[in-house]
């Protein structure tokens, strides 16, 4: 078992649509969370990170963390096609610098 | 700041041949990471780096496979022989501590013949 799923997609939405995003983990040790977003070739670049359960927004971007369901979201509002992209959610452990990334999203706006 | 090099940016080579992927990460930043991306393993850890030594190799999937840092500023990741399953996109990442902001590079696409 993969230590975190996710939905490949690819999942397309209108312009102006909340995006909804969705990863599930399977340890409760792991205590960071990231969201990356990786437009076509070229390299991940970090969006947004918690360490915590609850939400924390940035602009249009809204992470969101439920530990007692091993679950993680990543919501955008007011979606632009600039916002096609493929996003990767990522976990690690406290003091671990090694990442575990979800398999991706990939996610078009339509104009 | 120029971000995280890494060069070439694109490799095709035939099978057996040695391949030597490099990378420069972020000035000032204490931590690099080498990544693999395809499309059925998704993006995995090989071997991350602190000032300049090796703290964690187990995701380098086999000897072919090696990763050195001689100083803060440069780092290879060498593959000999090379295999058509290597074909994938390495990237380099570089962080200054914190383990949840990695930056990473362009990638490297390599294409094993």
């Amino acid at each position: 078992q993969k230590e975190v799923e996710q939905d490949p997609g690819p999942l397309s939405v209108p312009e102006g649509a909340i995006v909804s995003l969705n990863c599930t983990y399977s340890n409760s040790a792991f205590q960071y969370f990231m969201w990356y977003r990786q437009y076509s070739r070229k390299g991940p670049e970090l969006l947004m990170y918690t360490y915590s359960s609850g939400n924390k927004e940035d602009g249009r971007f809204t992470a969101q963390v439920d530990k007692s369901s091993k679950y993680i979201s990543l919501f955008i509002r007011d979606s632009q096609p600039s916002d096609s992209a493929t996003y990767l959610c990522a976990i690690s452990r406290s003091n671990d610098y090694k990442l575990s990334f979800g398999a991706g999203t990939t996610v078009t706006v339509r104009a | 700041d120029a971000g995280v090099i890494q060069s070439p940016r694109h490799e095709v080579t035939e099978m057996g041949q040695e391949v030597t992927l490099r990378c420069k990460p972020i000035s000032g930043h204490d931590y690099l990471f080498w990544y693999r991306q395809t499309m059925m393993r998704g993006l995995e850890l090989l071997i991350y780096f602190n000032n300049n030594v090796p703290i964690d190799d187990s995701g380098m999937p086999e000897d072919r496979f090696s990763a050195k840092m001689p100083n803060a500023s440069f780092s290879t990741l060498k593959i000999q022989p090379s295999e058509p399953r290597d074909s994938a996109v390495y990237f380099c990442a570089s962080s200054s501590g914190g383990q949840e902001t990695q930056y990473f590079g362009p990638g490297t696409r390599l294409l094993v013949l």
